[in-house]
């Protein structure tokens, strides 16, 4: 079993609908969960992080992690075909606990109609 | 533009040579991180730097790779004896050392070997 699991979709939705993605995890270590987006063939750009549980939002983006189900989400509102994207979940311990690196999902494959 | 570059954009070797890429980060950040990933899978962590400091390196990282930061600013990461299985984009993200979850990432370099 993967640290991260994502489901890598494609998921396909029509414009204007409310987008839902979600990880779930296994290292209970986790304490900073992030999303970034990336359009094919160009590098993760970060679009929001949280700290431990509870919900951030930022604009029509709203992050929420729940650690004691494991599970994290990102929800889009009103989705633009612009929105149209690889999602990345990703994780990490906080610092000093020996592994600086981000863990990331799989990545899901979203496709907005228009 | 004061984002994480890197050079070059695309790579195309035969298998057996070298190659080397660089990696600019954003300028006051101190942590620079180098990832792998390949066709749909989110990256994953190859090592970090803290200014010249390399702190820590994945499992994935064989002793045909090589990192250096020497001065604290740039990075080059270099594949010695290239393989078919080290085809790949390869990422750089920087980051400030308080506040390391929130990497940035460049657009990376995609490396084909033949």
């Amino acid at each position: 079993q993967k640290e991260v699991e994502q489901d890598p979709g494609p998921l396909s939705v029509p414009e204007g609908a409310i987008v839902s993605l979600n990880c779930t995890y296994s290292n209970s270590a986790f304490q900073y969960f992030m999303w970034y987006r990336q359009y094919s063939r160009k590098g993760p750009e970060l679009l929001m992080y949280t700290y431990s549980s509870g919900n951030k939002e930022d604009g029509r983006f709203t992050a929420q992690v729940d650690k004691s189900s494991k599970y994290i989400s990102l929800f889009i509102r009103d989705s633009q075909p612009s929105d149209s994207a690889t999602y990345l979940c990703a994780m990490s311990i906080p610092s000093g606990g020996g592994a600086d690196g981000l863990t990331f999902g799989k990545g899901t494959h979203l496709i907005i109609q228009p | 533009d004061t984002g994480v570059s890197q050079n070059p954009r695309h790579k195309i070797t035969k298998r057996g040579q070298n190659v080397t890429f660089r990696c600019d980060p954003i300028s006051e950040h101190n942590r620079l991180y180098w990832y792998r990933q390949t066709l749909g899978q989110g990256p994953e962590f190859l090592t970090y730097f803290q200014n010249e400091a390399q702190l820590e390196k994945s499992r994935l990282l064989s002793d045909r790779f090589s990192a250096e930061r020497p001065k604290g600013s740039f990075s080059t990461l270099e594949i010695q004896r290239t393989e078919q299985g080290d085809s790949a984009m390869y990422l750089c993200a920087s980051s400030r050392a308080q506040g390391k979850e929130t990497q940035y990432f460049g657009p990376g370099t995609r490396l084909l070997v033949l």
